[in-house]
């Protein structure tokens, strides 16, 4: 498996309250990757980086943002999570924009 | 904008049948094709993908094979076992705006012995 960790696993907050999610991986791959994954939806693209200090946005990106100060670092921030933004996280990593992408274990995130 | 669709399910079948999960896809150019597997309570794993057209990926007893004629990139399976059960997610990737996967909604399947 790719060396993905995703953290935490499960967490519940309030309405209102910051939420940073973490995403590290141990392949020095170039792409990270954040998607959220909701019944009847898929997975959709929130946040991309395509190198350190390098992001862009995604399909569903309004009210979050991302850093990327190291290569195995992806940090997703929810500034002031509401409960619109409760669902399940996924990261991912390639090698390039056009090759496989490898996905983590997934945040369950529930925002109360 | 790029989409694609897949039949949800769920699609539920006895050991041994023969497995059709359907997706068809509008993109930009030449996209690059994949399926990905998801079991309860984990993340997506790469099932098979195709990068030109007529390609045929498999894995695992798993094929499909990229038509760009009718836009499809149908997953198929001789025979069927209960550890198949999952959900299975069609996506591509085109290069036509931000650089992640765009996926369909995930067929889920279900095997029964």
């Amino acid at each position: 498996d790719a060396g993905i960790t995703q953290s935490p696993r499960h967490k519940v907050t309030e309405t209102g309250t910051p939420v940073t999610l973490r995403c590290h991986q141990t392949e020095n791959h170039r792409y990270m990757y954040w998607y959220r994954q909701d019944p009847g939806h898929g997975l959709r693209l929130i946040h991309y980086s395509y190198g350190v200090k390098d992001t862009d946005k995604g399909e569903v990106s309004d009210g979050y943002s991302v850093s990327r100060s190291k290569t195995e670092d992806f940090l997703l921030t929810l500034e002031s999570a509401t409960s619109s933004q409760t669902s399940v996280y996924f990261c991912a990593i390639s090698q390039g924009s056009n090759q496989p992408q490898h996905f983590g274990d997934g945040t369950r995130l529930s925002i109360l | 904008g790029d989409s694609v669709t897949q039949m949800e399910g769920p699609v539920t079948l006895s050991e041994e049948a023969f497995l059709t999960i359907n997706c068809t896809y509008t993109a930009t150019g030449y996209p690059s094709l994949f399926w990905y597997v998801q079991y309860p309570g984990e993340g997506l794993q790469l099932l098979l993908k195709a990068t030109k057209a007529d390609d045929k990926g498999s894995n695992k007893g798993f094929e499909a094979t990229y038509r760009k004629e009718t836009t499809s990139f149908h997953l198929e399976k001789g025979s069927v076992q209960v550890s198949d059960s999952a959900v299975y997610f069609c996506a591509l990737y085109s290069g036509g705006g931000a650089d992640g996967l765009t996926f369909g909604k995930g067929t889920h399947l279900i095997i029964q012995p």
